[in-house]
């Protein structure tokens, strides 16, 4: 199986600051990777696929990028609206994994 | 609208059984593998299996593998998993979630773009 390691587990940022949350994967996925937005209570969103494609409907001040093993959710200001919890997941194999998650909290 | 929308959780004894569906409209249902993801509590995603658009394919996590079958019926546009031998840990909020590439049979995908609003299953004596 392929592993999703995501880091930091947890970050707290103000408005208006850059955040950038890392997703390594244990064996090369080439651009098979998405990232997810998860608000407690709601159902997940897909916010970026295929590495750095964004998600119809989502503000452009996120943004990705990585191929290979290594990839990166960035977020170019924060917003109060971006708390949450942020998720990388592999679409390159069965079964399909998740990094364990980003706690983001806005100061 | 596209729109997934999930029922049958609740709550179910150790050992027991529970079946999750998943009603699907707005898009050709067909074209499109279908999943299932939870979220235990204070826990993060899991992914726990997809069946491709034609039925004929399903993977399973190995944490539910034997216990678990995810189906699903053209007819009604519903993508269904039949959970068997319960156990605690299985206790989560189960979403529903469609590939955003169409199936075209192979393992390759961009994600998972519309997700149900979840369904609570939990696992208790």
């Amino acid at each position: 199986d392929i592993q999703m390691a995501q880091s930091p587990s947890s970050l707290s940022a103000s408005v208006g600051d850059r955040v950038t949350i890392t997703c390594r994967a244990s064996r090369g996925i080439s651009d098979y990777l998405s990232w997810y937005q998860h608000k407690p209570g709601k159902a997940p969103s897909l916010l970026i696929y295929s590495a750095s494609t964004l998600q119809a409907g989502v503000p452009s001040r996120f943004s990705g990028s990585g191929s290979g093993t290594d990839f990166t959710l960035t977020i170019s200001s924060l917003q109060p609206d971006d708390f949450g919890s942020y998720y990388c997941q592999q679409d390159y194999t069965m079964p399909r994994t998740f990094g364990q998650g980003t706690k983001v909290e806005i100061k | 609208e596209v729109q997934l929308v999930e029922s049958g959780g609740g709550l179910v004894q150790p050992g027991g059984s529970l079946r999750l569906s998943c009603a699907a409209s707005g898009f050709t249902f067909n074209n499109f593998a279908m999943s299932w993801v939870r979220q235990a509590p204070g826990r993060g995603l899991e992914w726990v299996s997809t069946i491709s658009g034609s039925g004929r394919t399903a993977y399973y996590a190995a944490s539910v593998k034997g216990r678990f079958t995810i189906s699903r019926d053209s007819s009604k546009d519903t993508v269904s998993l039949q959970m068997n031998s319960l156990r605690d840990d299985d206790t989560a909020v189960f979403y529903c979630t469609k590939a955003k590439r169409l199936w075209v049979g192979d393992l390759l995908d961009y994600g998972m773009d519309v997700w149900g609003q979840g369904t609570t299953v939990t696992v208790s004596s």
